[in-house]
């Protein structure tokens, strides 16, 4: 299995423009979790969805996030528009809701500068 | 709310020296606990788990962590920490009934001096 798959690894952007980041679980998984990597705040968890669902979305910072499942193997979240506190990175992680113990993978994360 | 603390921010031991790193979670229902580790630029590896039974567990890496309910702690283990082991580590909890939702502490950074 090559494991949760995120891309672009790196994306620069300029302050304004739309951003979209991509998942793709591990087959099988039914759970994905958007979370944010920050000095500040640490590891934050955006949203998360089950069986193609979003469940929580607490986390979303506000309306110029947004995140999308439109099916069992990919996942988008997109920024609109983008501003510089918006750059982190931001991991995507999966995992079987079913699994006793639980388990999630993470993927490599994408790395979002905005300037 | 779900929470984690893990109150050292920054740690430095000598290679070779033993390592242990505190997590603390907040009371509540059954908890299922998760430490990962995190090299600079990298993604998030599981270094171990617990659901239940034996409060002892054995991980990569040579790590074991120990689930104190009386304490509501999990910290996480090394007898010989070697230099490869500097990173970030985070503990992360899960509650039963809270539909899988992964709450991560602020981390521990290691630093390991040769």
């Amino acid at each position: 299995d090559a494991g949760v798959i995120q891309s672009p690894r790196h994306e620069v952007t300029e302050m304004g423009q739309e951003v979209t980041l991509r998942c793709k679980p591990i087959s099988g998984h039914n759970s994905l979790f958007w979370y944010r990597q920050t000095m500040m705040r640490g590891l934050e968890l955006l949203i998360y969805f089950n069986n193609n669902v979003p469940i929580d979305d607490s986390g979303m910072p506000e309306d110029r996030f947004s995140a999308k499942m439109p099916n069992a193997s990919f996942s988008t979240l997109k920024i609109q528009p983008s501003e510089p506190r918006d750059s982190a990175v931001y991991f995507c992680a999966s995992s079987y809701s079913v699994d006793r113990p639980l388990s999630y993978t993470f993927g490599s994360g994408t790395r979002l500068t905005v300037v | 709310a779900q929470s984690v603390t893990q109150p050292d921010i920054h740690i430095t031991v000598s290679e070779g020296a033993s390592l242990e790193l505190r997590c603390n979670y907040s009371y509540g229902a059954t908890p299922y606990l998760f430490w990962y580790v995190q090299s600079p630029g990298q993604g998030l590896q599981l270094l171990l788990k617990y659901f239940s039974g034996d409060t002892l567990v054995q991980g990569i890496k040579g790590f074991e962590a120990e689930f104190k309910r009386s304490q509501s702690s999990f910290n996480l283990r090394k007898p010989s920490v070697h230099w490869s082991d500097a990173a970030e580590y985070f503990c992360a909890v899960v509650y039963t009934g809270t539909a899988s939702k992964l709450t991560f502490g602020t981390g521990t950074r290691l630093q390991v001096t040769l």
